[in-house]
């Protein structure tokens, strides 16, 4: 089955600095990579997706690239804010596989003032 | 977006006991939810995906009749944790996916289980 990796575990960065989280995913097959934000006790919440026929995609300050390659995808924040301080997942999933999602271990990102 | 009801958000219940978790798509249909477990400080592991009108499938190493689901509609699917004990105990969140929108997940807002 897929297995999805995810670094750094724990990420602390400034206001206003930029903060990048990796992944990389084992299943070539795995064709749809969406990014969640988790703060304490609550529901993810989709906060960026990219899927494999695109190299690179934008949101105001979040942005996806992946590399379908070396099947590695990263997250990359900018101008952070003491808001974005939450713990963020990658995740891949299949169209074949049931769509199910796996997801990685977790960032907890910390934005200081 | 779309919404994903979940109830209760948290229950406390003595070892031994059952305790029904549900699971609502509130403007969608959802032939598929997906229930996952999360412990503190880890991901979200998955527990099963549950299939309106159709039993569930189960990951390895989840107990089918410890976890019982049923989705008996299109908007609702149920996970009761059958005596319950604590180590069992964890924050179980569901997800479900619209119809026609092979992708996107969507979750609720989390039940958190403690058996004392």
């Amino acid at each position: 089955g897929e297995n999805v990796e995810q670094h750094p575990s724990t990420l602390s960065v400034q206001e206003g600095d930029s903060a990048v989280i990796k992944c990389t995913y084992s299943d070539s097959a795995s064709n749809y990579f969406p990014w969640y934000k988790q703060e304490l006790g609550k529901r993810p919440q989709l906060i960026i997706d990219i899927r494999s026929n695109v190299g690179e995609k934008k949101d105001q300050r979040i942005a996806v690239t992946l590399n379908k390659t070396a099947k590695h995808f990263s997250l990359h924040i900018t101008e952070t804010q003491p808001e974005d301080s939450a713990v963020y997942f990658c995740a891949a999933s299949r169209a074949g596989g049931g769509n199910k999602l796996t997801f990685g271990t977790g960032t907890q990102l910390k934005v200081e003032l | 977006g779309a919404v994903v009801s979940q109830h209760p958000s948290w229950v406390i219940c003595k070892s031994g006991t059952s305790v029904k978790i549900e699971c609502r798509s509130l403007d969608f249909q959802a032939t598929t939810m997906f229930w996952y477990r999360q412990f503190p400080k880890q991901s979200l592991m998955l527990m099963a995906t549950s299939n309106e009108g159709s039993k569930a499938t189960y990951e390895q190493g989840v107990e089918k009749d410890k976890f019982l689901i049923n989705h008996a509609s299109l908007t609702l699917s149920t996970l009761t944790v059958t005596s319950a004990h604590p180590e069992d105990s964890s924050f179980y969140i569901c997800s479900a996916r619209v119809n026609g929108y092979n992708e996107k997940l969507f979750f609720g807002s989390g039940t958190q289980l403690s058996v004392l």
